[in-house]
C-alpha cells in the first residue's frame, strides 16, 4: 500500500498569512493526489484533484502543486473560514485509497 | 444540488451487525462509482470500500474484508454497507462519497467530490 505522510501535523497561523502544507507518498503516484478540508463535525470537502486542479467553487487562494512523491497545498491570504484540518489522498495505486494523517490549521 | 444522506448507524455490541444506507439525489447515480470512508473518533480518514457504477467490481480495505459487503441499488439511487462481525475498532463515523474521475492523456484517476454528512457507528459492550 502507498503510505502518505503530511507535515506539519499542525500549524498556527493568522488571518492573511500564507500557509503551506506538504504531503509525501511512499512511492511515486504521478499527479494522482487530492486535497480535502474538514471542519469539526462536518464531512470532508474536496479542494483540489489531480494535484493542482481546483474543484469548482473553491476559492482561488487555495492552490496545489507537485508530482511523483512530493506535493504541497498552499493557502494564500488565510481567511477565518480556512481554519480546519487538511488531508491529502492518493489515487494512483488502489485499492486501497490512502489518506495522509491530516494537518490542523488553527489560530 | 447533489445530496448524499447516510442512515443506519447506531450502537451495536461486538460481533453484531449493522446495515448502512446512503440515499443519493440530484445526479445520475447509476453513472458513478461510490465509496465508503470512515473516521474513528478524533482520528483521520480511512477508505473502507468502493463499488463500480454497475456493481461489477467491489474493493475493500484489508481490515474489513470478509466482514463488510458493499452493494448498491441503482433503481433506488441507494448505496449500502452491510457490516457483520463488528469489532470495537470499527467504531467511527461512516461517510459515503461519490467518485468522479479525472483523465489525462495516459490514464484516469478517481477522487471523491461529494460526501454525505456521515452516520456514527459505535461498537461497544
Amino acid at each position: 500500500d502507498v503510505q502518505m505522510t503530511q507535515s506539519p501535523s499542525s500549524v498556527s497561523a493568522s488571518v492573511g498569512d500564507r500557509v503551506t502544507i506538504t504531503c509525501r507518498a511512499s512511492q511515486g503516484i504521478v499527479n494522482w493526489l487530492a486535497w480535502y478540508q474538514q471542519k469539526p463535525g462536518k464531512a470532508p470537502k474536496l479542494l483540489i484533484f489531480a494535484a493542482s486542479y481546483l474543484q469548482s467553487g473553491v476559492p482561488s487562494r487555495f492552490s496545489g502543486s507537485g508530482s511523483g512523491t512530493d506535493f504541497t497545498l498552499t493557502i494564500s491570504n488565510l481567511q477565518p473560514e480556512d481554519f480546519a484540518t487538511y488531508y491529502c489522498q492518493q489515487a494512483n495505486s488502489f485499492p486501497p485509497f490512502t489518506f495522509g494523517p491530516g494537518t490542523k490549521v488553527d489560530i | 444540488e447533489v445530496q448524499l444522506v447516510e442512515s443506519g448507524g447506531g450502537l451495536v455490541q461486538p460481533g453484531g451487525s449493522l446495515r448502512l444506507s446512503c440515499a443519493a439525489s440530484a445526479f445520475t447515480f447509476s453513472s458513478f462509482s461510490m465509496t465508503w470512508v470512515r473516521q474513528a473518533p478524533g482520528k483521520g480518514l480511512e477508505w473502507v470500500a468502493n463499488i463500480k457504477h454497475d456493481g461489477s467490481e467491489k474493493y475493500y480495505v484489508d481490515s474489513v474484508k470478509g466482514r463488510f459487503t458493499i452493494s448498491r441499488d441503482n433503481a433506488k439511487n441507494s448505496l449500502y454497507l452491510q457490516m457483520n462481525n463488528l469489532r470495537i475498532e470499527d467504531t467511527a463515523v461512516y461517510y459515503c462519497a461519490r467518485e468522479r474521475e479525472y483523465c489525462s492523456s495516459i490514464s484516469c484517476s478517481p477522487f471523491f467530490d461529494y460526501w454525505g454528512q456521515g452516520t456514527l457507528v459505535t461498537v461497544s459492550s
